[in-house]
């Protein structure tokens, strides 16, 4: 079935710093999308991205689409206490595939911040 | 709007015993899903629905059924439990299925099981 690498696992730095994450995949994606999750509550969206190339930005986070169909970016700028948590990458299948409905999920890297 | 209500939030049980996880919302939205979330293992997808009436099979499906018989809900069923389903268990809902800023993947704030 189709797996996402997300990389790294988790990541432990000082505040004001820049932080970045990756998605790969062995299968095309139709949509990359980037999720956070707090303790004790479900994943809250953050970005999407829709084409091969596509650069979005929201804020201090800014995420790629990458040329390949089979990759993804998540930098965070100027990072600040409230983004501890874990993010997650997810994709959504090729629409005429049977992975069209599925949203795949990265295993998440764990963000923790030195004040 | 309640958005999606799990319930319940924590539950304990043996191994054997069976129990139905309660997922509902009330946001008129066709594509309901349910994830489990393991330490390293990120979201795996366990069984998605469409529509009402229709159900498919996710990632990793064994040991758990699902049925759509309204649009609001979609119970996750667990017909003899294993220590191996000890988990956190998300459902998640949007408008349509596939994705849109128009029709996000609302989630809920999870089910956290234990198998002993």
């Amino acid at each position: 079935g189709q797996q996402l690498n997300q990389s790294p696992q988790s990541m432990f730095i000082q505040e004001g710093e820049d932080v970045s994450m990756n998605c790969t995949s062995s299968s095309i994606f139709n949509t990359w999308l980037w999720y956070k999750q707090d303790p004790g509550e479900g994943p809250v969206l953050l970005i999407a991205l829709y084409k091969a190339g596509e650069l979005t930005s929201n804020g201090r986070l800014t995420a790629q689409f990458g040329i390949t169909r089979k990759d993804s970016f998540l930098n965070i700028s100027a990072s600040i206490p409230s983004d501890v948590g874990i993010y997650f990458c997810a994709g959504l299948g090729v629409p005429g595939y049977s992975s069209a409905s599925k949203i795949i999920f990265g295993s998440g890297t764990r963000l923790s911040i030195r004040p | 709007n309640a958005g999606v209500t799990q319930t319940p939030k924590f539950q304990v049980l043996k191994t054997g015993q069976s129990m139905t996880l309660q997922c509902a919302q009330d946001m008129n939205h066709e594509y309901m899903s349910w994830y489990r979330q393991d330490p390293g293992m990120g979201l795996r997808l366990i069984h998605y629905s469409v529509g009402a009436g229709i159900t498919d099979q996710g990632e990793v499906p064994n040991g758990y059924n699902v049925s759509r018989s309204t649009t609001e809900d979609f119970p996750l069923r667990l017909l003899s439990a294993a220590p191996s389903q000890t988990s956190v268990y998300f459902c998640a809902s949007s408008y349509k299925a596939g994705f849109s800023y128009n029709s996000p993947l609302h989630f809920g704030n999870g089910t956290r099981l234990t198998v002993t």
